[in-house]
């Protein structure tokens, strides 16, 4: 294992339905992201946090909402989800928000909104 | 707008070959240039990475090649092996959070 986990492996949600998705990092880092990976695209940056404060958001929809109760987990809460949603949603963790040396990702959430 | 575009989208190559993988960026502020390795069902994971005051940095079979001029780096594979088959990013950042990846290369080694 990295050292990050993310759960569940693999999520199908109907459009009304709220799910959760869970990152946990046991690597003693200070930020967290989240990633949206479609097929054939570049991994797109969602959300960052450090130290439990999230330092960016890069305009993604209201749907998606973040939270980071403490340096260690982050949690990514869906709702009224549409089909293009659909995708590996990757959890990261960095030394610190300089990423300088590099980062460490969870194994994703396969996420299929039907 | 896509600040890193990597090339080809796929690559075959025969084993003991040489793979080429190549990135260029924009953005002249970049500080940082790491390579990621994927395989199917898992993260991304931190495979090499480079700062642009060097040309090229080895580590064992992975090479970088750096130009800075020209604002493009190259993932080079030598003697390519069935288990580097992956799907590998090139990414780009100023010393901050914020990574920009390239699209990606599946890499395919035939035995």
């Amino acid at each position: 294992e990295t050292g990050v986990t993310q759960t569940p492996r693999h999520l199908v949600m109907g459009m009304t339905n709220k799910k959760s998705l869970k990152c946990e990092q046991h690597l003693g880092h200070n930020a967290m992201y989240w990633y949206k990976q479609s097929a054939k695209k570049p991994l797109e940056l969602m959300f960052v946090y450090s130290l439990e404060e999230r330092v960016e958001n890069n305009s993604v929809p209201s749907r998606f909402s973040p939270e980071c109760p403490n340096s260690s987990h982050l949690f990514l809460h869906l709702h009224t989800l549409q089909p293009e949603d659909s995708a590996l949603y990757l959890c990261a963790s960095s030394q610190d928000v300089t990423g300088a040396y590099g980062y460490t990702f969870g194994s994703g959430t396969r996420l299929t909104v039907v | 707008q896509q600040q890193v575009k990597q090339s080809p989208q796929s690559l075959i190559v025969q084993k003991g070959g040489i793979s080429i993988i190549n990135c260029a960026y924009e953005n002249t502020a970049f500080d940082y240039f790491p390579w990621y390795q994927q395989f199917p069902g898992k993260g991304p994971a931190l495979l090499i990475a480079i700062r642009p005051d060097v040309s090229e940095k080895k580590e064992g079979r992975f090479t970088i090649s750096f130009n800075k001029s020209a604002k493009q780096f190259s993932l080079h594979i030598m003697d390519s092996q069935p288990g580097d088959s992956a799907t590998y990013f090139c990414a780009a950042s100023r010393n901050d959070y914020k990574l920009s990846f390239g699209a990606g290369t599946t890499v395919t080694v035939r035995a």
